[in-house]
């Protein structure tokens, strides 16, 4: 079974730097196919892909927010780390990881089906105030 | 603006039929190679679940009153014989080719009345 957990502040002053932690249990980091990624709602409700990074290590982050990102993991202690520099109180939201996985192999194409978070953790609650 | 573009709401009576779609573009659902599109149920207070993906595939466990299609630029996600159980917020989520990387829709909120 998979679980995702979200951990990290509740409350960042503005021009912080916000480090969060998810911790995954139930599959490796290293297996083909699999990724974690970093996605937030803001208070408007919309949600926001913010980051990920695959079995090989790559990695890829939002367009709008590239410069302030960074995804790293620790696959011994089985934890994908994102941090978010020069916090605002627009980022104020819950931030949530997500277990990323390759679509299905079609044998007709020889090809794999698009990526997609299938599992999903509670999600952890930031804000941004001083 | 979300690069995909949801209805806001949606609303129905228990066992009537809804659509919600999903609008995209050329760098996105409707790219070349096309994109897959994927659906997420998030109920009050919880975080998304998967609904549909790859266009029209359930995961195991997810009613088939829920189905998904696809056509050039655009998604759509059906749900048949509304249950109040239903109601909830629908995101759907596709690859852009331009910005490289994952894009969701604003979100429609589902009433059922």
């Amino acid at each position: 079974q998979i679980t995702l957990t979200e951990s990290g502040p509740t409350l960042v002053k503005p021009t912080q730097t916000l480090t969060l932690t998810c911790t995954y249990s139930g599959f490796s980091l290293s297996t083909r196919g699999v990724g974690v990624g970093w996605i937030r709602q803001t208070p408007g409700k919309a949600l926001e892909w913010l980051a990920l990074i695959y079995w090989n290590d790559d990695k890829a982050y939002s367009a709008s927010l590239k410069t302030r990102l960074t995804i790293s993991e620790d696959t011994f202690e089985n934890q994908v780390v994102l941090t978010m520099t020069t916090m605002d109180p627009v980022d104020t939201g819950t931030y949530f990881c997500a277990h990323y996985r390759r679509g299905d192999f079609d044998p007709s194409t020889s090809t794999y089906g698009d990526w997609y978070f299938d599992i999903w953790g509670r999600g952890t609650l930031v804000t941004v105030s001083s | 603006q979300s690069v995909l573009t949801q209805p806001p709401s949606v609303s129905g009576a228990p066992g009537q039929r809804v659509t919600i779609s999903c609008k995209g573009s050329r760098s996105n659902i409707g790219a070349r190679y096309g994109y897959d599109v994927h659906w997420y149920q998030q109920l009050p207070g919880t975080a998304p679940k998967l609904l549909i993906y790859g266009n029209d595939n359930r995961p195991s466990g997810v009613p088939d009153r829920f189905s998904g299609s696809k056509s050039g630029t655009s998604a759509s996600l059906v749900i048949q014989g509304l249950q109040a159980e239903d109601e909830a917020d629908y995101y759907c989520q596709s690859y852009d080719v331009d910005l490289r990387g994952s894009v969701f829709g604003g979100g429609t909120r589902l009433t059922v009345l």
